[in-house]
Protein backbone atom coordinates (compact mmCIF):
# COMPACT_ATOMS: atom_id res chain seq x y z
CA UNK A 1 0.00 0.00 0.00
CA UNK A 2 1.25 3.17 -1.12
CA UNK A 3 2.47 5.64 1.80
CA UNK A 4 0.46 8.72 0.48
CA UNK A 5 -3.09 7.72 -1.97
CA UNK A 6 -4.61 10.86 -3.99
CA UNK A 7 -7.58 9.88 -6.58
CA UNK A 8 -6.49 9.88 -10.10
CA UNK A 9 -8.68 12.66 -11.61
CA UNK A 10 -10.92 14.90 -10.42
CA UNK A 11 -13.58 17.26 -12.46
CA UNK A 12 -14.98 20.76 -11.45
CA UNK A 13 -16.77 23.55 -12.87
CA UNK A 14 -15.46 27.03 -12.90
CA UNK A 15 -16.21 28.87 -9.93
CA UNK A 16 -16.83 26.02 -8.15
CA UNK A 17 -14.55 24.71 -5.41
CA UNK A 18 -12.77 21.37 -5.73
CA UNK A 19 -11.70 19.34 -2.99
CA UNK A 20 -8.52 17.32 -3.64
CA UNK A 21 -7.47 14.86 -1.01
CA UNK A 22 -4.39 13.25 0.14
CA UNK A 23 -5.12 9.88 2.31
CA UNK A 24 -1.76 8.54 4.48
CA UNK A 25 -1.44 4.85 4.59
CA UNK A 26 -2.85 2.98 8.04
CA UNK A 27 -0.84 3.43 11.10
CA UNK A 28 0.67 6.76 9.67
CA UNK A 29 -1.18 9.56 11.72
CA UNK A 30 -1.77 12.59 9.78
CA UNK A 31 -2.16 14.60 12.52
CA UNK A 32 1.50 14.11 13.27
CA UNK A 33 2.83 15.18 9.45
CA UNK A 34 2.83 18.70 7.75
CA UNK A 35 1.02 17.98 4.37
CA UNK A 36 2.88 19.74 1.33
CA UNK A 37 1.10 20.49 -1.89
CA UNK A 38 2.15 21.20 -5.18
CA UNK A 39 0.43 22.56 -8.49
CA UNK A 40 2.41 20.95 -11.72
CA UNK A 41 1.57 22.28 -15.80
CA UNK A 42 2.42 20.52 -18.42
CA UNK A 43 5.86 21.12 -19.51
CA UNK A 44 6.72 22.57 -16.39
CA UNK A 45 8.82 22.11 -12.92
CA UNK A 46 6.29 21.83 -9.79
CA UNK A 47 5.41 24.45 -7.64
CA UNK A 48 4.98 25.25 -4.21
CA UNK A 49 1.53 25.60 -3.20
CA UNK A 50 1.60 25.43 0.41
CA UNK A 51 2.03 23.10 3.69
CA UNK A 52 -0.41 22.52 6.38
CA UNK A 53 -0.44 20.51 9.85
CA UNK A 54 -3.11 22.10 11.76
CA UNK A 55 -4.53 26.02 12.27
CA UNK A 56 -1.45 27.46 13.95
CA UNK A 57 1.31 25.75 11.66
CA UNK A 58 0.32 26.58 7.83
CA UNK A 59 2.44 28.73 5.08
CA UNK A 60 1.16 29.82 2.07
CA UNK A 61 3.62 29.63 -0.59
CA UNK A 62 4.90 33.00 -2.00
CA UNK A 63 2.47 34.12 -4.46
CA UNK A 64 -0.19 31.75 -4.17
CA UNK A 65 -3.81 32.97 -3.89
CA UNK A 66 -5.82 32.22 -0.72
CA UNK A 67 -8.21 30.46 -3.25
CA UNK A 68 -5.91 27.33 -2.06
CA UNK A 69 -5.75 26.33 0.80
CA UNK A 70 -5.12 23.16 3.46
CA UNK A 71 -6.88 21.39 6.13
CA UNK A 72 -6.99 18.05 7.49
CA UNK A 73 -9.66 14.91 8.03
CA UNK A 74 -8.81 13.16 10.86
CA UNK A 75 -11.42 10.74 10.95
CA UNK A 76 -10.45 9.99 6.99
CA UNK A 77 -6.79 10.09 7.88
CA UNK A 78 -6.14 12.89 5.08
CA UNK A 79 -5.03 16.03 4.12
CA UNK A 80 -6.95 18.17 1.87
CA UNK A 81 -6.25 20.18 -0.69
CA UNK A 82 -9.36 23.28 -1.45
CA UNK A 83 -9.36 25.12 -3.93
CA UNK A 84 -12.04 27.68 -3.82
CA UNK A 85 -13.40 29.85 -6.98
CA UNK A 86 -12.20 27.90 -9.55
CA UNK A 87 -10.10 28.96 -12.75
CA UNK A 88 -9.48 27.66 -16.42
CA UNK A 89 -5.71 28.12 -14.94
CA UNK A 90 -6.39 25.90 -12.17
CA UNK A 91 -6.24 23.10 -14.39
CA UNK A 92 -3.42 21.28 -13.51
CA UNK A 93 -1.91 18.02 -11.64
CA UNK A 94 -1.44 18.33 -7.75
CA UNK A 95 0.72 16.40 -5.51
CA UNK A 96 0.75 16.11 -1.68
CA UNK A 97 3.91 15.00 0.21
CA UNK A 98 4.90 14.57 3.24
CA UNK A 99 8.66 13.55 4.79
CA UNK A 100 8.76 10.31 6.66
CA UNK A 101 11.80 8.36 8.19
CA UNK A 102 14.17 11.31 6.68
CA UNK A 103 12.82 10.49 3.30
CA UNK A 104 10.42 12.49 1.52
CA UNK A 105 7.30 11.05 -0.24
CA UNK A 106 5.11 12.14 -3.04
CA UNK A 107 1.50 10.95 -3.58
CA UNK A 108 0.60 9.87 -7.52
CA UNK A 109 -0.95 13.04 -8.43
CA UNK A 110 -4.53 14.63 -9.02
CA UNK A 111 -5.24 15.69 -12.48
CA UNK A 112 -7.88 18.51 -12.29
CA UNK A 113 -9.61 19.41 -15.18
CA UNK A 114 -11.63 22.81 -14.87
CA UNK A 115 -14.74 22.04 -17.36
CA UNK B 1 16.57 35.80 -8.92
CA UNK B 2 17.45 32.27 -8.27
CA UNK B 3 18.27 29.54 -10.75
CA UNK B 4 18.91 26.04 -11.13
CA UNK B 5 19.95 24.61 -14.45
CA UNK B 6 20.27 20.80 -14.55
CA UNK B 7 22.58 19.30 -16.97
CA UNK B 8 24.22 15.79 -17.84
CA UNK B 9 20.85 13.83 -19.21
CA UNK B 10 21.21 11.65 -22.31
CA UNK B 11 20.58 8.36 -23.42
CA UNK B 12 22.50 5.75 -21.76
CA UNK B 13 22.32 1.61 -21.88
CA UNK B 14 21.06 -0.42 -19.19
CA UNK B 15 23.97 -0.95 -16.66
CA UNK B 16 26.08 2.36 -17.74
CA UNK B 17 26.39 5.14 -15.78
CA UNK B 18 25.79 9.18 -16.12
CA UNK B 19 26.63 12.30 -14.21
CA UNK B 20 23.76 14.89 -13.44
CA UNK B 21 24.41 18.56 -12.60
CA UNK B 22 23.03 21.59 -11.43
CA UNK B 23 24.43 24.76 -11.22
CA UNK B 24 22.89 27.07 -8.96
CA UNK B 25 22.73 30.85 -8.62
CA UNK B 26 20.90 33.74 -6.94
CA UNK B 27 20.96 32.62 -3.36
CA UNK B 28 23.67 31.51 -0.74
CA UNK B 29 24.06 27.95 -1.98
CA UNK B 30 25.90 26.49 0.94
CA UNK B 31 22.87 27.61 3.22
CA UNK B 32 20.35 25.48 1.57
CA UNK B 33 19.89 21.97 1.68
CA UNK B 34 18.95 20.17 -1.94
CA UNK B 35 17.69 17.75 -3.82
CA UNK B 36 16.75 15.31 -6.52
CA UNK B 37 13.23 14.56 -7.74
CA UNK B 38 12.44 12.79 -11.03
CA UNK B 39 9.37 12.07 -13.19
CA UNK B 40 9.40 9.31 -15.20
CA UNK B 41 7.41 10.08 -18.45
CA UNK B 42 3.25 10.56 -18.35
CA UNK B 43 3.82 9.76 -14.51
CA UNK B 44 4.50 11.33 -10.65
CA UNK B 45 7.10 13.03 -8.99
CA UNK B 46 9.34 10.59 -6.81
CA UNK B 47 11.85 11.98 -4.93
CA UNK B 48 15.40 10.49 -5.06
CA UNK B 49 17.77 12.17 -3.05
CA UNK B 50 18.85 15.28 -0.73
CA UNK B 51 21.93 16.43 1.17
CA UNK B 52 22.37 19.02 3.40
CA UNK B 53 24.04 22.34 2.77
CA UNK B 54 27.36 21.32 4.32
CA UNK B 55 26.92 18.06 2.26
CA UNK B 56 27.64 16.24 5.37
CA UNK B 57 24.23 14.23 5.57
CA UNK B 58 22.50 12.53 2.48
CA UNK B 59 19.48 10.60 1.99
CA UNK B 60 18.16 8.11 -0.65
CA UNK B 61 15.17 6.61 -1.82
CA UNK B 62 15.52 2.95 -1.44
CA UNK B 63 14.44 2.58 -5.25
CA UNK B 64 18.17 4.46 -5.75
CA UNK B 65 20.40 3.62 -2.89
CA UNK B 66 23.11 1.96 -3.37
CA UNK B 67 23.41 2.82 -6.98
CA UNK B 68 23.40 6.68 -7.09
CA UNK B 69 25.33 9.07 -4.89
CA UNK B 70 24.54 12.95 -4.39
CA UNK B 71 27.09 15.26 -3.90
CA UNK B 72 27.47 19.28 -3.99
CA UNK B 73 30.70 21.43 -4.45
CA UNK B 74 29.69 24.37 -2.78
CA UNK B 75 32.82 26.33 -3.86
CA UNK B 76 31.10 25.90 -7.40
CA UNK B 77 27.88 26.15 -6.28
CA UNK B 78 26.89 22.95 -8.13
CA UNK B 79 25.42 19.71 -7.10
CA UNK B 80 25.53 16.56 -8.69
CA UNK B 81 23.93 12.75 -9.04
CA UNK B 82 26.10 10.45 -9.71
CA UNK B 83 24.01 7.33 -11.09
CA UNK B 84 25.94 4.26 -11.80
CA UNK B 85 23.80 0.71 -12.75
CA UNK B 86 21.05 2.49 -14.39
CA UNK B 87 17.92 0.42 -15.18
CA UNK B 88 15.20 1.48 -17.62
CA UNK B 89 12.74 2.53 -14.56
CA UNK B 90 15.92 5.34 -14.09
CA UNK B 91 13.87 6.85 -17.34
CA UNK B 92 12.93 10.06 -16.35
CA UNK B 93 13.46 13.80 -16.29
CA UNK B 94 15.05 14.65 -13.02
CA UNK B 95 14.43 18.17 -11.27
CA UNK B 96 17.22 19.47 -8.78
CA UNK B 97 15.29 21.36 -6.27
CA UNK B 98 16.19 23.56 -3.34
CA UNK B 99 15.24 23.07 0.41
CA UNK B 100 13.57 25.17 2.74
CA UNK B 101 14.67 24.92 6.20
CA UNK B 102 12.30 24.58 8.92
CA UNK B 103 14.28 25.62 12.10
CA UNK B 104 13.22 25.30 15.50
CA UNK B 105 15.62 26.86 18.57
CA UNK B 106 17.37 23.36 18.70
CA UNK B 107 17.76 22.34 15.12
CA UNK B 108 16.75 22.50 11.56
CA UNK B 109 14.57 20.23 9.23
CA UNK B 110 14.11 20.11 5.84
CA UNK B 111 10.81 21.34 4.98
CA UNK B 112 9.55 22.44 1.25
CA UNK B 113 11.06 22.60 -2.36
CA UNK B 114 10.88 26.50 -3.17
CA UNK B 115 12.77 26.44 -6.61
CA UNK B 116 12.88 23.61 -8.97
CA UNK B 117 15.14 23.52 -12.17
CA UNK B 118 13.71 22.63 -15.69
CA UNK B 119 14.61 19.16 -15.49
CA UNK B 120 16.74 17.15 -17.12
CA UNK B 121 16.04 14.17 -19.42
CA UNK B 122 17.76 10.65 -19.14
CA UNK B 123 16.33 7.42 -20.99
CA UNK B 124 18.20 4.13 -20.15
CA UNK B 125 17.47 2.07 -22.86
CA UNK B 126 19.79 -0.43 -25.55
Amino acid sequence: QAVLTQPSSLSASPGASASLTCTLRSGINVGTYRIYWYQQKPGSPPQYLLRYKSDSDKQQGSGVPSRFSGSKDASANAGILLISGLQSEDEADYYCMIWHSSACVFGGGTKLTVL
Amino acid sequence: EVQLLESGGGLVQPGGSLRLSCAASGFTFSSYAMSWVRQAPGKGLEWVSAISGSGGSTYYADSVKGRFTISRDNSKNTLYLQMNSLRAEDTAVYYCAKIIPNCSSTSCYMDYFDYWGQGTLVTVSS
